[in-house]
């Protein structure tokens, strides 16, 4: 999975603490894509952005949840006042065009990060 | 929105045997259907991807074929090798307002044994 970014791979964090969540996209990639996998689960969308724009966030929790991928740095997934039920592996994938793209024969899959595993106590 | 299934949670062939893993999906058919390995504490790693207007892809020992009236893929890895021991996934990603968004299967678990 080289080429997109997570950081930390581990994040230990106390209930009720906040949790910070980084992601690098690969260069040339301005789309990035935030995924949850809970354990015993399959990965399930939460956020999609664009540089400076969320432009699909229905898959995210209303409350506590936020995403931001600033013109300038890492995409940041940030989970305010965690829960116990907010353990899980968190992975972020990019592409250069939005979604698959559709042009032609020349389609871009999303390229995914080793994710971050996060823990609450 | 779509649900994938994929069939049998696990799968034990042994090695210089096809491999066979089945996807399902409701609702509408997806204009790409991908497929992915994930490795433990890894995430996953493209491998395929084909289009609805395709019934079939080959990529060296990898073969994917569509079928948009039975609403299936099927994933076909040929004398398998016990470094294909993998959970493999099924994607399809949406159309119109959730493009770019993927909705993943649950995926199977294969084991190559020598």
């Amino acid at each position: 999975n080289a080429g997109v970014m997570q950081n930390p791979r581990h994040l230990v964090r106390r209930r009720g603490q906040e949790a910070r969540l980084r992601c690098s996209p690969m260069k040339g990639h301005s789309h990035v894509y935030w995924y949850r996998q809970l354990p015993e689960e399959g990965l399930k969308f939460m956020v999609y952005l664009q540089k400076e724009n969320i432009i699909d966030e229905s898959g995210m929790p209303k409350e506590r949840f936020s995403a931001e991928f600033p013109k300038e740095g890492p995409s940041i997934l940030r989970i305010q006042q965690v829960v116990r039920g907010d353990s899980a592996a968190y992975f972020c994938a990019s592409s250069p065009l939005p979604g698959t793209g559709g042009r032609g024969k020349y389609n871009q899959p999303q390229h995914f990060g080793d994710g971050t595993r996060l823990s609450i106590l | 929105s779509q649900k994938i299934e994929q069939n049998s949670e696990a799968l034990n062939i042994q090695e210089g045997k096809t491999a066979t893993l089945t996807c399902n999906y409701t609702n509408y058919s997806p204009a790409y259907l991908q497929w992915y390995r994930q490795d433990p504490g890894r995430g996953p790693v493209f491998l395929l991807l084909i289009r609805e207007n395709e019934k079939e892809k080959r990529k060296e020992r990898l073969k994917v074929t569509f079928d948009t009236t039975l609403k299936q893929s099927l994933f076909h890895i040929t004398a398998s090798q016990p470094a294909d021991s993998a959970t493999y996934l099924c994607a399809l990603e949406g159309r119109g307002s959730t493009l770019g968004r993927l909705y993943f299967g649950r995926g199977t678990q294969l084991t190559v044994w020598p």
